[in-house]
């Protein structure tokens, strides 16, 4: 089955204190993205990836570190937590033709920030 | 970059009623439109999308408009049930750049009956 996996599903942290979200795809796709979803703001783009090794900034970076060493694998990094971070994260992936078009969601992750 | 608005934020009509979400756009090369539905604690699902070069689109109930001169498309539901309540997003993207899509903020649907 077509899956794009995120672990963890529910996250409470403390601010400061470093944590990883980690993001898995298995349908070999090229692109993957991270968003955060805030009440009345949508979704925005934090990073993206086009291919292994390629990653760049999306509208709201600050914080946030990702790394793609592998195709599957898209991790989403926050160094030192704070309240502002307190969201709804989403990975999604998509293939390189047009990966807008065919974009897979992952589950969610909410993380608290205390 | 590209902006897209949405609106109404909150709608909420009658069972059997039709139900109209409107997205405006900034950037003219964007070419790409789709919906996504998102139920409470669930992941965005696309329901419809529309390309530029396509003035309608239908899908059972749901259809999509674009009028790429005002830079508006609109999500039409007919004939709403109780499982179409829900949160709505239109997004906006220029498949040519192909980096990411620009959502708007959301539309809460809710039909009662």
């Amino acid at each position: 089955e077509a899956q794009v996996t995120q672990n963890p599903r529910y996250l409470i942290t403390v601010t400061g204190k470093k944590l990883t979200v980690t993001c898995s795809q298995n349908m070999n796709h090229e692109y993957m993205s991270w968003y955060r979803q805030d009440p009345g703001l949508g979704l925005r783009q934090i990073y993206y990836s086009m291919n292994v090794e390629v990653t760049d900034k999306g509208d709201v970076p600050e914080g946030y570190k990702v790394s793609r060493k592998e195709k599957r694998n898209f991790p989403l990094i926050l160094e030192s937590p704070s309240p502002n971070q307190t969201s709804l994260y989403f990975c999604a992936s998509g293939p390189f033709q047009r990966p807008m078009e065919k974009l897979f969601f992952g589950s969610g992750t909410q993380l608290s920030v205390l | 970059g590209e902006n897209v608005e949405q609106h109404p934020s909150t709608l909420s009509v009658q069972e059997g009623d039709s139900a109209v979400i409107k997205c405006t756009y900034s950037d003219s090369a964007s070419n790409y439109f789709p919906w996504y539905k998102q139920e409470l604690g669930k992941r965005p699902q696309l329901i419809i999308d529309i390309r530029s070069n396509v003035g309608e689109k239908k899908d059972q109930r749901i259809a999509v408009t674009l009028n790429k001169t005002a830079k508006h498309f609109s999500l039409h539901i007919t004939e709403t049930q109780p499982e179409d309540s829900a949160v709505y997003f239109c997004a906006a993207s220029n498949t040519g750049t192909a980096s990411k899509l620009t959502f708007g903020t959301g539309t809460r649907l809710q039909v009662t009956l």
